[in-house]
């Protein structure tokens, strides 16, 4: 069954620097796919935060940002703010499965 | 602005159907493949289905394949989504996103959600 790997937490002081893992296979980040994160704040629809394993929409603040390498992927977030205590997806496409695939999320708590 | 506006959630008991929508604007409907996305309460994301600009390809999670059917109608700009012999388990509440293609899966925006509840 194919899997991308989130910690199910992770959680950081105001101003302090997180990552977010993201470990996938060869069948989908190992295979070239690209991956994109998402940010879902309580109570809120998904909002696309980084595409194409590097790049930020317009309007993401750029204390957020995204590595790739092989079948891992991570989400960095500098600058620690409150309004970022959210819950954390990566997502990419699965080839085996013909579509997309989330990772099991990774919420975020600013201590 | 581009908006996904879904539609046709509710309550079914198990084994009936129901037939989401989801009307799209602010963008040239036929040049992106659309998904259906859903998120079980309290629950991380699934991918539900996928269908591409012109309906050739379309992909179905297995825990859907068989049961709910993917169709568009690009001269409506809408998305539909046939869910028969509903379970329990689909649950959730049904977000409509779009992509540049079935595998460039950058999905953006989402819809706000429609809620679809089974139980008897």
């Amino acid at each position: 069954q194919s899997v991308l790997t989130q910690p199910p937490s992770v959680s950081g002081a105001p101003g302090q620097r997180v990552t977010i893992s993201c470990t996938g296979s060869s069948s989908n980040l190992g295979a070239n796919y690209d991956v994109h994160w998402y940010q879902q704040l309580p109570g809120t629809a998904p909002k696309l935060l980084i595409y194409a394993n590097t790049n930020r929409p317009s309007g993401v603040p750029d204390r957020f940002s995204g590595s790739k390498s092989g079948i891992s992927a991570s989400l960095a977030i500098t600058g620690l703010q409150a309004e970022d205590e959210a819950v954390y997806y990566c997502q990419t496409y699965e080839s085996s499965l013909g579509g997309s695939l989330f990772g099991g999320g990774t919420k975020l708590t600013v201590l | 602005e581009v908006l996904l506006v879904e539609s046709g959630g509710g309550l079914a008991q198990p084994g009936r159907s129901l037939r989401l929508s989801c009307a799209a604007s602010g963008f040239t409907f036929d040049d992106y493949a659309m998904h259906w996305v859903r998120q079980s309460p309290g629950q991380g994301l699934e991918w539900v289905s996928g269908i591409s600009w012109n309906s050739a390809s379309i992909g179905y999670a297995d825990s859907v394949k068989g049961r709910f059917t993917i169709s568009r109608d690009n001269a409506k700009n809408s998305l539909y989504l046939h869910m028969n012999s509903l379970r329990p388990e689909d649950t959730a509440l049904y977000y409509c996103t779009k992509s540049p293609t079935l595998t460039n899966v950058r999905f953006d925006p989402w819809g706000q959600g429609t809620l679809v509840t089974v139980s008897s």
